[in-house]
Formats: structure tokens, C-alpha cells, sequence
């Protein structure tokens, strides 16, 4: 089945650590995202990459880093420079035509810093 | 920059009511619209979407939404909802691009309760 797929699920970290959270697409798209969902806050972008080896900021990128080498993975790093890092991390992907990109989506990892 | 404001983060409603929830946008260009929906302990998928043409569209699970363009408006309507339709509900817009290469703006969300 073609699909997103995030890991870990759940993730505990301390503070000061860095970790990397895992997204891997087999739908051949093009584009893959990464979101933030707080309660009350909806979704918010992080960063975003078009083609393979380059990736954009979002919104909210600072604390963020994210690397785009295949086409197929987009990892992301959530650094101890983020402030307020316990949230829950969506993956998405999108194959880019004229018109909308219609987005998919992974299961998500929540992060948890103790 | 696109916002997305989405006008009630709780709706409760019992099962057999209709369901409309608000949603307008900010950009004034030529826009593409989503609905998408996320039922509990699942991930997010789309309900419906807004290219061009007819600007009332149908999803899935019996939902529709309207798209007003006077009114920089995306309302999302079921007629009769279901227990099952319990879930949050989110509203997005395109990127400024076109294409959505820069992703989707999304609001909120609406988290949409139904009492048997």
C-alpha cells in the first residue's frame, strides 16, 4: 500500500537533546511538508521541500532543521534550540500539479520533552 | 500572507442535526480550498476540495461545502450527521504560489462533537 510513513509514534526526550523524527513517502510525490499541531492552534508549516536537496522555511522553522537527500525521505530534526518543542508532528506529501497539491498525510509522532 | 479563520473551535451537536461550520480566508487571489478531517486516533485526510467551477463540491460521508467568492467564504455543510462524524475538522487554503508547493494555510479547527 502506498502511503507516509512516521516514526517513531511516541518520542520522550529531555531537554537539551536534539532528536530526529522519521518521514518516509512510497506515493512517488514530489513535495513533502512538515506541520505542528497544537491544541486551539490548528496545523503549522515548519519546512517544506519542492525537489530533492533543497527545502524552504515555513512558518515556524526556527529550532527546526530538516534534510531532503532522497526523494522518498524528508527527516526532522527538532533541535534544543526550540522553545516549546512537546507537540504533535505531521509529515505530509504532495504530488505538484497545476492547481492544487493536494496534501497526505502521515499517522504523526508526538513528541514529549520531559 | 493567506489566514484561514475557522469560526467555532467546539461544536456539540446531537445525532440527526444539520452541520454547518464556518470558514473564510484572507488571500484575494485566485484560491483552491480544502476541508480536511481528522477522526480520533487517526491521521488527517481530505474530505473535499475547491479547484475551479462549480463552486458547490460534495466529499465523501455525505458533506458538501460552498465556496462564495463575495464573501471570501468555504462553509462546510452535512445535512444530517452521524455519531461517527465526531472528529476535528480543519479548513485550508493553497499557498500563494499555486500548486501547492508551498503547502496549505490551515485554520484552526472546529472539533466537532455528536451525541447520540
Amino acid at each position: 500500500d502506498g502511503g507516509i510513513t512516521q516514526s517513531p509514534k511516541y518520542l520522550f526526550r529531555k531537554e537539551g537533546q536534539n532528536v530526529t523524527l522519521s518521514c518516509e513517502q512510497n506515493l512517488n510525490h514530489d513535495a513533502m511538508y512538515w506541520y505542528r499541531q497544537d491544541p486551539g492552534q490548528g496545523l503549522r508549516l515548519i519546512y517544506y521541500s519542492q525537489i530533492v536537496n533543497d527545502f524552504q522555511k515555513g512558518d515556524i522553522a526556527e529550532g527546526y532543521s530538516v534534510s531532503r537527500e532522497k526523494k522518498e525521505s524528508f527527516p526532522l530534526t527538532v533541535t534544543s534550540a526550540q522553545k516549546n518543542p512537546t507537540a504533535f508532528y505531521l509529515c505530509a506529501s504532495s504530488i505538484l500539479v497545476d492547481g492544487a497539491g493536494e496534501l497526505f498525510f502521515g499517522e504523526g509522532s508526538r513528541l514529549t520533552v520531559l | 500572507a493567506q489566514s484561514v479563520s475557522q469560526h467555532n473551535h467546539h461544536v456539540i451537536l446531537s445525532e440527526a442535526a444539520s452541520l454547518e461550520l464556518g470558514c473564510n480566508y484572507s488571500y484575494g487571489g485566485t484560491v483552491n480550498l480544502f476541508w480536511y478531517v481528522q477522526y480520533p486516533g487517526q491521521h488527517l485526510q481530505l474530505l473535499l476540495k475547491y479547484f475551479s467551477g462549480d463552486p458547490l463540491v460534495k466529499g465523501i460521508k455525505g458533506f458538501e461545502a460552498e465556496f462564495i467568492k463575495s464573501k471570501f467564504s468555504f462553509n462546510l455543510r452535512k445535512p444530517s450527521v452521524q455519531w461517527s462524524d465526531t472528529a476535528e475538522y480543519f479548513c485550508a487554503v493553497e499557498g500563494e504560489s499555486g500548486g501547492g508547493a508551498d503547502g496549505l494555510t490551515f485554520g484552526k479547527g472546529t472539533h466537532l462533537i455528536i451525541q447520540p
